[in-house]
């Protein structure tokens, strides 16, 4: 089993409509988590962190479930400039490395 | 305040040739990691770095590979004697707590 799981996609989703992605992990001690987004040959960015109680910005809501271990992003009103790849990301043990889930497509189409 | 630095952007390599790649991490930042991504395929953790010392470089082939992080000057991954199939983006990534910020990248073409 892969310690970070995400579906690989692509969704294709209507621009303005509501999409969301899970993504699980098999760690049960990991504390940090986070979900980053990647442009087609550009670096990954950082598009929220993910607290125990959820976080909301704008239009993205991230949840954290620990005992099912799982993440989730919720894109609402969705716009053609949220076509990325989602990554979502976990902290590996005590030091500060990060395990990489392998990323989920979004297209977004108008 | 500048962001994670890469450098060069674009490097073109023929086989057997010595590839350097330079990161400067954000300031504030003593904590550096180096990814590789292939076409089309996620990103693979290579290894990780603090000043002057190598933390985990598990992800890293154990030949031709090394990467280091001096007291002074920029992370260098350094890959000798290069083959077609390290052809792929490196990217470096900065951070001083789990929050990693990642440079632009550089795209190593093996010819």
């Amino acid at each position: 089993r892969k310690e970070v799981e995400q579906d690989p996609g692509p969704f294709n989703v209507p621009e303005g409509a509501t999409v969301a992605f899970n993504c699980t992990y098999s760690n049960s001690a990991s504390q940090s988590f986070f979900w980053y987004r990647q442009d087609c040959r550009k670096e990954p960015k950082l598009l929220m962190s993910v607290y125990s109680s959820g976080n909301e910005d704008g239009r993205f809501t991230a949840q954290l479930n620990r005992a099912s271990q799982y993440i989730s992003l919720l894109i609402r009103d969705s716009k053609l400039s949220d076509s990325a790849t989602y990554l979502c990301v976990v902290n590996k043990g005590s030091n500060y490395q990060l395990i990489w889930g392998a990323g989920t497509k979004l297209i977004i189409k108008p | 305040n500048a962001g994670v630095m890469q450098n060069p952007r674009h490097l073109v390599r023929r086989r057997g040739q010595e590839a350097r790649l330079r990161c400067s991490p954000m300031k504030g930042h003593s904590h550096v990691y180096w990814y590789r991504q292939l076409p089309e395929e996620g990103l693979k953790f290579m290894v990780y770095l603090q000043k002057e010392n190598i933390i985990d470089e598990s992800g890293m082939p154990k030949e031709r590979f090394s990467a280091e992080f001096p007291k002074e000057g920029p992370s260098i991954l350094r890959i000798q004697q290069v083959v077609r199939g390290d052809s792929a983006a490196y990217f470096c990534a900065s951070s001083n707590n789990y929050e990693q910020y990642f440079g632009p990248g550089t795209r190593l073409t093996v010819t």
